[in-house]
């Protein structure tokens, strides 16, 4: 049973667009969420993250939304560039994160 | 300042011998995270320690031990590799256990035949 779901396995966006990437999660109990982005060969890094308390948390070209009713946050990225090309992972907090299977973004040029 | 190193970047066992995959942060960090990463599955952690001198179970932590060697190092064994434990190992750090940032190192590629 996926508490946190990124339904979509992979995004294509051409670049100096917005690319938005989506994450559900299950379980009511999670007090924070993080973005991480992973390039091939390396390991994740730590990217944005948003408290339950708040609905958006912004930090230059990258803004985290919470809806808690719907239980799904998506990350956008405005504008995108070529340098985020990555797997993103969506992870919520409660005891230890819960990790999505991650969302892999292309941006086109 | 090299942040997580983990060894060996790659390697090749065959069912039912033993390895042991290292870990070391130098940022003085106290806890310590094995995670496995499996084809289309989020990151799902092994094994934490907290703190120097603890260790606690993770979400999958069947046919795996680890060692929390000192502040700096934490080790993750196989006793006895299935083709199931076939997998990308990702150590992490970070200050707690709370919602702090974990900082990973760049993995190990387990194969199993």
């Amino acid at each position: 049973d996926q508490q946190v779901k990124q339904n979509s396995p992979s995004l294509s966006v051409q670049e100096g667009r917005i690319s938005i990437l989506n994450c559900d999660y299950t379980n009511s109990m999670f007090d924070y969420f993080l973005w991480y982005k992973k390039y091939p060969a390396e390991g994740p890094t730590f990217l944005i993250s948003i408290s339950s308390i708040k609905d958006k948390n912004e930090d230059g070209r990258f803004t985290v939304f919470l809806n808690k009713s719907a239980k799904h946050l998506s990350l956008h990225i405005v504008p995108s560039q070529p340098g985020d090309s990555a797997v993103y992972f969506c992870a919520a907090h409660n005891y230890q994160l819960i990790w999505g299977a991650g969302t892999k973004l292309i941006i086109k040029p | 300042n090299a942040g997580v190193t983990q060894t060996p970047k790659f390697q090749v066992l065959k069912t039912g011998q033993s390895m042991t995959l290292q870990c070391a942060q130098d940022m003085n960090h106290n806890s310590m995270y094995w995670y496995r990463q499996d084809p289309g599955m989020g990151l799902r952690l092994i094994y934490y320690s907290a703190s120097e001198g603890t260790t606690d179970k993770g979400e999958v932590p069947n046919g795996y031990n680890v060692s929390r060697l000192n502040k700096r190092e934490f080790s993750l064994r196989l006793e006895s590799a299935a083709p199931s434990q076939t997998s990308v190992y990702f150590c992490a750090s970070s200050a707690g256990t709370g919602v702090e940032t974990q900082y990973f190192g760049p993995g190990t590629r387990l194969l199993v035949l």
